[in-house]
């Protein structure tokens, strides 16, 4: 297993158009995180998996986020119609069940809204 | 949001130094843990400290936790120009229903000069 791995690296998007962002977990995790940060900032949560189940949405999410974990493998995270203010590297990270809570995160995909 | 509060927000140190980063919280944790980031990268989870436990050793790495002052420190000792990178304490606690969060403090930017 070579971690979690995140797709695209990188993505530079027009304003008003959707993306999508893929994030594949360690295979034994059943928790996975999305998280959004900025130049200078730490990571802010955005929404959290376990299995397939969406437990947790930050609320400062808006609704042009949407996130899915079907069959509780790998995660999409999508903007729709996107904003200057989105830029940001968005991290996927994912932990096993019970006491091992430690998260392993990707390289992350770095978004440029232009 | 982010419920850490990591200070100082930068520090720079000589090589052989040793660096302290501390941390404050909010609200009740399952654990604390630190993260370290290189420039543009992803997270990587250096060390885990329950809150049961005062203190915890790891290589170079010291961490010390107390929950009646809601505050954890990170001690590098012997530090290495390889240390340089930002470093992140997370809290995880239970948010209800199941679901567990990770949040994120802004991080202490860290340069270690050779």
């Amino acid at each position: 297993d070579t971690g979690v791995s995140q797709d695209p690296r990188h993505k530079i998007t027009k304003r008003g158009q959707n993306v999508t962002f893929r994030c594949d977990p360690i295979s034994e995790h059943n928790r996975l995180y999305w998280y959004r940060q900025t130049l200078g900032q730490g990571p802010e949560f955005l929404t959290y998996f376990q299995n397939e189940a969406q437990l947790e949405k930050s609320r400062l999410l808006s609704d042009r986020f949407s996130a899915e974990r079907p069959k509780g493998s790998f995660s999409t995270l999508e903007i729709q119609r996107t904003e200057q203010g989105d830029s940001a590297m968005y991290l996927c990270a994912s932990s096993s069940a019970g006491g091992r809570t430690e998260a392993f995160f990707g390289q992350g995909t770095r978004l440029t809204v232009v | 949001s982010q419920q850490g509060e990591e200070d100082p927000q930068a520090l720079s140190i000589q090589e052989g130094e040793n660096a302290t980063m501390n941390c404050s919280y909010k609200t009740s944790i399952n654990n604390l843990q630190w993260y370290r980031q290189n420039s543009g990268r992803g997270l990587v989870h250096l060390i885990l400290i329950r809150s049961n436990e005062r203190e915890k050793h790891s290589g170079r790495l010291r961490v010390t936790l107390d929950t009646s002052k809601k505050s954890s420190s990170l001690l590098i000792t012997a530090s290495r120009a390889a240390d340089t990178a930002s470093y992140f304490c997370a809290t995880h606690s239970y948010s209800g229903a199941g679901s567990y969060q990770l949040t994120f403090g802004k991080g202490t930017k860290l340069s270690v000069i050779p």
